[in-house]
């Protein structure tokens, strides 16, 4: 299976501030990564995919990019909305596999 | 606007077999280019990919799970069905339903999840 593997596994930042989340591929993926938002208590909300395109409806705070086995994902402007784990995942190689979470909380 | 719910017990006894439904609305489960799939979360951590399948009776499982596993879509239903056999404590999880855009693993809408937990 491909390892996802994600950093860091947890922050803390102000409102307003930018926050970047790296996503790491145990093997070229090329560009096939979506990233997922999950508040507590909810069903992941797809935000990214193909690595870099916005699902509709989501607000172009959110980005991402990168190919290969190096991904990123950011929040430019980070809102108290924002406030929820973070999971990236692989559709390359069969089985699908998620990164392990990254928790935003707001200071 | 479609919309996934899933149903079943709340508790299953270990060895037993762990039997969940998925009702579709708002659109078909015939739809063109959409798979559906069932994705678990153990509580407090992360989410592993169960399988995906397609109407016309493709089905994909993880590996993992793969011996224990087994996936069906009733069309007259509207309905996916998830069955996991010989359930341990490490089966206790929360399984959502989701559509799964033309097998690329894009999860774009999702049940809100049903907790299952494998205890005697």
């Amino acid at each position: 299976d491909i390892q996802m593997t994600q950093s860091p596994s947890s922050l803390s930042a102000s409102a307003g501030d930018r926050v970047t989340i790296t996503c790491q591929a145990s093997l070229d993926i090329s560009d096939s990564l979506n990233w997922y938002q999950q508040k507590v208590g909810k069903a992941p909300n797809l935000l990214i995919y193909g690595a870099s395109n916005l699902e509709t409806g989501v607000p172009s705070r959110f980005s991402g990019g990168g190919s290969g086995t190096n991904f990123s994902f950011v929040i430019s402007s980070l809102q108290p909305e924002d406030i929820a784990t973070y999971y990236c995942q692989q559709y390359d190689i069969l089985p699908w596999t998620f990164g392990q979470g990254t928790k935003v909380e707001i200071k | 606007h479609l919309q996934l719910q899933e149903s079943g017990p709340s508790l299953v006894k270990p060895s037993e077999i762990l039997s969940l439904t998925c009702t579709v609305s708002g659109d078909s489960l015939t739809s063109t280019g959409s798979y559906w799939g069932w994705i678990r979360q153990p509580p407090g951590k992360g989410l592993q990919w169960i399988g995906s399948g397609y109407y016309r009776g493709s089905t994909y499982y993880n590996p993992s799970l793969k011996t224990r596993v087994t996936m069906s879509i009733d069309t007259s239903k509207n309905q996916i069905s998830l069955k996991l056999n010989s359930v341990t404590a490490a089966d206790t999880a929360v399984y959502y339903c989701a559509r799964d855009v033309e097998f690329l693993g894009r999860f774009d809408f999702w049940g809100q999840g049903i907790l299952v937990t494998v205890s005697s």
